[in-house]
């Protein structure tokens, strides 16, 4: 079974729409993050947690939350869905070393 | 702000030929990462370099890293068609921390 995993895997939304998009671990870590992925462009950072208690912008946060439900929990929202929000996004973890992605979301906004 | 630049941005060889791919960061990090993409797919984390000196080495990859520079090398040797994919590298954001700062990527295409 896949270390991180993220739902759904595809999802097309209209504009304003409220959108969730889930990810799990169950390697343990603390540290989750949120990256989303545009085409020719390497990923960027939308939110970090540390800790269950510990929450923290990336470099673009705007229009996005954050949820972190548990250790093993971290859920990014879209409060009201735009068309440049439609990308791909990551979910990663990390130890003392290195990050560990999930399979991502293809998020498309009509 | 760090900025993290590779070059190429896409790269085309032939099977059996050697290459390099240049990643240069701009400000101090004693830390950085490559990553493998596949098209479609999530990111395989490659080589970890901790330090100024740090040398890696997998199958036909090798990567460097020269923190006094601000450079790391990704170099490939005898190039086979299973290594075409996006290569990334990612210098951390902050010193110390985990959040990281990708390149745009280099699209490698090996031909047979």
């Amino acid at each position: 079974d896949a270390d991180v995993t993220q739902t759904p895997r595809n999802r097309i939304t209209k504009t304003g729409k409220r959108i969730m998009l889930e990810c799990s671990q169950t390697k343990g870590h603390d540290r989750m993050y949120w990256y989303r992925q545009d085409p020719g462009l390497g990923l960027q950072l939308i939110y970090y947690s540390f800790d269950v208690k510990d929450i923290n912008k990336g470099e673009i946060s705007d229009g996005y939350s954050v949820s972190r439900q548990a250790q093993a929990k971290f859920s990014l929202s879209l409060e009201s869905a735009i068309p440049n929000q439609t990308a791909l996004y990551f979910c990663a973890t990390s130890d003392s070393w290195r990050q560990y992605f999930g399979p991502g979301t293809r998020l498309t906004v009509l | 702000e760090l900025k993290v630049e590779q070059n190429p941005l896409f790269l085309s060889m032939q099977e059996g030929k050697n290459y390099t791919i240049y990643c240069n960061y701009s400000t101090t990090s004693d830390r950085l990462y490559w990553y493998r993409q596949d098209p479609g797919k999530s990111l395989e984390s490659l080589f970890v370099l901790l330090s100024n000196g740090a040398v890696k080495q997998e199958g036909r990859l090798m990567a460097s890293l020269d923190t006094k520079a601000r450079l790391s090398t990704l170099h490939i040797t005898a190039a086979v068609h299973d290594l075409s994919a996006t290569y990334f590298c990612a210098v951390p954001w902050e010193g110390g921390s985990e959040k990281l700062v990708f390149g745009k990527g280099t699209k490698l295409t090996v031909n047979p």
